[in-house]
């Protein structure tokens, strides 16, 4: 199973300012996801996030607001940018096994954000 | 887009008790799996069942396709079971995993 690791685990931002969210996998996967989970609710998918091309964004999800970068098949990031209190989420990277297809689907440990 | 029901929303047991979370879902799936999320927001992922059955320790897991639905049982739950349990399905012919809206348990000792 892929080992995925997030950074920062939490933080507290000012409304206005981004943020931006690290994702590191231990082994190279096809694709990578981002997922937002608002207090209470459940996962919603912000985007897909291949090597070496644009990411593909979920309506309501915009590449202004989530700028996504993926220079190579271990490494994602996420940017929240213009944060507002509305943005206050955890953030999920998911990989899955199998060829970077979502068979086994594998979560990082989520980025708490919380925004003033 | 598929859509993904999960019942009972919550649900409160006894240490000890059974119980079974029910995931109904609209359209065919090539994917089905079941999500522990713990209370510090881990999610972790209990079973891969697209179809058929499959059991870990307490936890086992049946997914009827041709119907529909899938279905999570655990037996003899533990104050450790607490959380809340995710549903999540890939289309068939697609990759995006698509999750219900969980279902809230919570064990009491």
């Amino acid at each position: 199973s892929a080992v995925i690791s997030q950074k920062p685990s939490r933080d507290i931002c000012q409304r206005g300012t981004s943020l931006t969210i690290q994702c590191q996998v231990d082994s190279q996967v096809t694709m990578m996801f981002w997922y937002r989970q608002q207090p209470g609710q459940s996962l919603t998918l912000i985007a897909t996030a291949n090597q070496g091309s644009e990411a593909t964004y979920e309506s309501g999800f915009v590449i202004d607001k989530f700028p996504i970068s993926r220079p190579n098949l271990t490494f994602s990031t996420l940017t929240v940018s213009n944060m507002s209190p509305e943005d206050s989420s955890i953030y999920l990277c998911s990989v899955g096994e199998d060829r970077g297809l979502a068979d086994t689907q594998y979560f990082g440990p989520g980025t708490r954000l919380t925004v003033l | 887009g598929i859509q993904v029901e999960q019942s009972p929303p919550d649900l409160i047991l006894q240490e000890g008790a059974n119980s079974t979370l029910r995931c109904n879902f609209s359209d065919s799936v090539n994917n089905l799996q079941w999500f522990h999320q713990n209370p510090w927001g881990q999610l972790i992922n209990l079973f891969y069942i697209p179809s058929g059955t499959k059991q870990n320790g307490r936890l086992s897991a049946t997914t009827v396709a041709t119907e529909r639905y899938s279905l999570l049982y655990i037996s003899s739950s533990q104050t450790t079971d607490s959380g809340v349990y995710f549903c999540a399905v890939t289309h068939t012919g697609g990759f995006k995993t698509i999750f219900g809206a969980g279902t809230r348990l919570f064990v009491k000792a």
